[in-house]
């Protein structure tokens, strides 16, 4: 049962445009919501975070988009640079009884920014 | 400042053979501590999680088993290791209540 799915396994963008990648999830409880960014042979990197009690939040170039009635959440990304192209997994958390932070993450979407 | 080891950087290793990956984290205490695997062209599964020593809790069942001898160290393990256990392994660390999860740089397993 996949709570939390990326359908784009992959997107082309121009340099310079704008980058959206999508997530849906299915289990409204969710706390927060995390997008990271991953390059190959390396551990993911955080990139930015929403509180489920929010529906955007924006940290330079990157802005996060959550649509709690739709179950959807966005990263935008603009404008889009070069070394942005890596894959990126939207994750989910769900806060436990002892403190200990469970995430849930999408199958990821490989984004390739054309020079 | 707080960094997150894992090693073998990779790993070719034979079915049935044992397993054993180590993660230590340094700079910070008592952190809560993940494994993951991705296995090719999928997303990130946690396998383990644990909040303190010897307190793990396994989120699939499988052929692998984790254990925190100390504080700031995860070990990975299978005593004997199948082809479906080929992946990218991944361990992580936070800090209690904290959102976000810091990576390390992960493990290429290939079982043959």
């Amino acid at each position: 049962d996949q709570q939390v799915k990326q359908n784009s396994p992959s997107l082309s963008v121009q340099e310079g445009r704008i980058s959206i990648l999508n997530c849906d999830y299915t289990n409204s409880m969710f706390d927060y919501f995390l997008w990271y960014k991953k390059y190959p042979a390396e551990g993911p990197t955080f990139l930015i975070s929403i509180s489920s009690i929010k529906d955007k939040n924006e940290d330079g170039r990157f802005t996060v988009f959550l649509n709690k009635s739709a179950k959807h959440l966005s990263l935008h990304i603009v404008p889009s640079q070069p070394g942005d192209s890596a894959v990126y997994f939207c994750a989910t958390l769900l806060e436990g009884n002892f403190g200990n932070e469970k995430l849930t993450f999408g199958t990821g979407t490989r984004l390739t920014i054309i020079p | 400042s707080q960094t997150i080891h894992q090693w073998p950087a990779t790993l070719v290793q034979p079915v049935g053979s044992p397993l054993s990956l180590e993660c230590t984290v340094e700079g910070t205490s008592n952190p809560n501590l993940y494994w993951y695997r991705q296995a090719a062209g999928r997303g990130l599964q946690l396998l383990f999680y644990s909040i303190g020593i010897d307190q793990i809790s396994s989120e699939v069942p499988q052929n692998l088993s984790a254990s925190r001898p100390q504080d700031r160290q995860f070990i990975l393990s299978s005593k004997k290791l199948l082809l479906s256990d080929s992946g990218f392994y991944l361990c992580a660390w936070s800090k209690d209540r904290q959102v976000e999860q810091f990576f390390g740089p992960g493990t290429r397993l290939t079982v043959l």
